[in-house]
C-alpha cells in the first residue's frame, strides 16, 4: 500500500462547477500538508500549504486536512478553464528531513 | 520572487554518453532536491542535499550521482545514460521552518 493514495483521474468538469480533489494516507507522522498544480510540460508549483489539521482559504482555493480520518482535500470555486491542470497532494512529517511524499496527480479538466 | 531554473529545457542523448542537468535557485535555501517523473509513477526522488558537499541517497539512486559544490547549484549527473532513464527530471529546493518546495520548469530528457 502507498503512503500517499490519490485517484488518478482524469477528472472533467463543467466550467463554474466545484471541484474536490483528495488524497489519503497512511503515515499518522505527517504534519506539513501541500497541494501544488501542474500545467503540461511545465514543473509544479506550490498552490497551497497547511500545518496539521483545519482549513484554509485562499480565493477561490480551500484546503481542508482531517488528521483524524487521514484524508486531505483541495476545494476549487466557481472552476475556470485556466485551472485545467494535474494536482499533486504532497505531504511530510516533522524530522522528516523536509523530505516530501506525493500523491501521484489528479488530471483535472474544466470544460468551458 | 522564488525561482529555480534549469539549465535545460529540452535534451537528447545517445545512449552511454554522460549528461549533466544543472539546477540553480536564487531563495538561499539549504535543500535541494532531483526527481525524476513518469507516467503512471508518479515524482520519485532521485538525490537531495542539505547543504553544500552534502548528498542523501533518495528512493532511486541507481545509475545516476550528484554535485553541490555551491549551495545555489545542485547538479544531477548520468554517468552513462541508458533508454530507461528517458524521462522529466524535476529539481527543488526548500529550506526554513515548513517543509515546501520550489520546483524549477523542468528537463524533459530523451535518451536514444
Amino acid at each position: 500500500q502507498k503512503e500517499v493514495e490519490q485517484d488518478p483521474g482524469p477528472l472533467s468538469v463543467p466550467e463554474g462547477a466545484i471541484v474536490s480533489l483528495n488524497c489519503t494516507y497512511s503515515n499518522s507522522a505527517f504534519q506539513y500538508f501541500m497541494w501544488y498544480r501542474q500545467y503540461s510540460r511545465k514543473g509544479p508549483e506550490l498552490l497551497m500549504y497547511t500545518y496539521s489539521s483545519g482549513n484554509k482559504e485562499d480565493g477561490r482555493f480551500t484546503a481542508q486536512v482531517d488528521k483524524s480520518s487521514k484524508y486531505i482535500s483541495l476545494f476549487i470555486r466557481d472552476s475556470q478553464p485556466s485551472d485545467s491542470a494535474t494536482y499533486l497532494c504532497a505531504m511530510s512529517a516533522p524530522q522528516g528531513a523536509q523530505k516530501l511524499v506525493f500523491g501521484q496527480g489528479t488530471r483535472l479538466t474544466i470544460n468551458p | 520572487d522564488v525561482k529555480v531554473t534549469q539549465s535545460s529545457r529540452y535534451l537528447v542523448k545517445r545512449t552511454g554518453e554522460k549528461v549533466f542537468l544543472e539546477c540553480v535557485q536564487d531563495m538561499d535555501h539549504e535543500n535541494m532536491f532531483w526527481y525524476r517523473q513518469d507516467p503512471g509513477l508518479g515524482l520519485r526522488l532521485i538525490y537531495f542535499s542539505y547543504d553544500v558537499k552534502m548528498k542523501e541517497k533518495g528512493d532511486i539512486p541507481e545509475g545516476y550521482s550528484v554535485s553541490r559544490e555551491k549551495k545555489e547549484r545542485f547538479s544531477l549527473i548520468l554517468e552513462s545514460a541508458s533508454t530507461n532513464q528517458t524521462s522529466m527530471y524535476l529539481c527543488a529546493s526548500g529550506g526554513g521552518s515548513t517543509d515546501t518546495q520550489y520546483f524549477g520548469p523542468g528537463t524533459r530528457l530523451t535518451v536514444l
